[in-house]
């Protein structure tokens, strides 16, 4: 069965602080994982998936197979990062994207 | 930057009421996708959708749902007679579906449906 778990529904950090949004998934097959971010009000959208390798506005998230993770992490929030992050996987045919719950990432100043 | 668009951006409608949700997804793109959330919970796949047939479908798409692609731009999900529980967000998605695996799935703005 293809899951993917966020355990956190909110996180709340202040500005300056580090982040780590965790995903942990499970999926029989070698699936791709992403990060969806959506600010408020806005669509879904891309943040970054892991065959890129890339940071995109300081985020990171690296694919550990081992644990079955791929936590987003950025090492200093800014106010700007308030928005639901959600990690996805896909995997086979359609490439369908299984989503997490979802979590609430408030940065305070 | 082109864009996933759908209307309406709410449609309320009585139980039992047929309902389209309209999308247009980016040109040149050639895998369309209807997703769903109901309110406080997960975003869940409903259909995919690629060469004028539908290539995968999950359990919630069932008799009461269908979807078409009538005119080479629009791409429209039907529900035949709405019950309360298809009350939720909407969201419509297109990828270009180039031979990067897998390249990305990019999402409309949503419609919300309140079934009464």
């Amino acid at each position: 069965a293809q899951r993917v778990t966020q355990p956190e529904k909110l996180l709340s950090v202040f500005k300056g602080a580090p982040v780590e949004l965790k995903c942990n998934y499970s999926y029989s097959g070698s699936p791709e994982l992403f990060w969806y971010v959506q600010y408020s009000r806005q669509r879904l959208q891309l943040l970054l998936r892991h065959i890129s390798r890339e940071s995109i506005k300081g985020f990171t998230a690296d694919l550990n197979k081992g644990e079955t993770s791929f936590h987003l992490k950025k090492p200093f929030a800014q106010e700007e990062d308030s928005a639901m992050y959600y990690c996805a996987l896909t995997g086979g045919y359609g490439n369908k994207l299984v989503f997490g719950a979802g979590t609430i990432l408030r940065v305070k100043s | 930057e082109p864009e996933v668009t759908q209307t309406p951006s709410h449609q309320v409608t009585q139980m039992g009421q047929e309902v389209i949700l309209r999308c247009v997804p980016i040109s040149n793109h050639l895998y369309f996708y209807w997703y769903r959330q109901i309110l406080g919970q997960k975003v869940e796949f409903l259909v995919s959708f690629y060469n004028n047939e539908i290539s995968e479908k999950s359990e919630i798409f069932d008799d009461q749902f269908s979807v078409e692609r009538p005119d080479g731009s629009n791409f429209t999900l039907k529900i035949r007679s709405t019950k309360l529980e298809d009350s939720a967000m909407y969201f419509c998605a297109s990828r270009p579906g180039t031979f990067t695996y897998p390249d990305t799935q990019y999402f409309g703005p949503g419609t919300r449906l309140t079934v009464l």
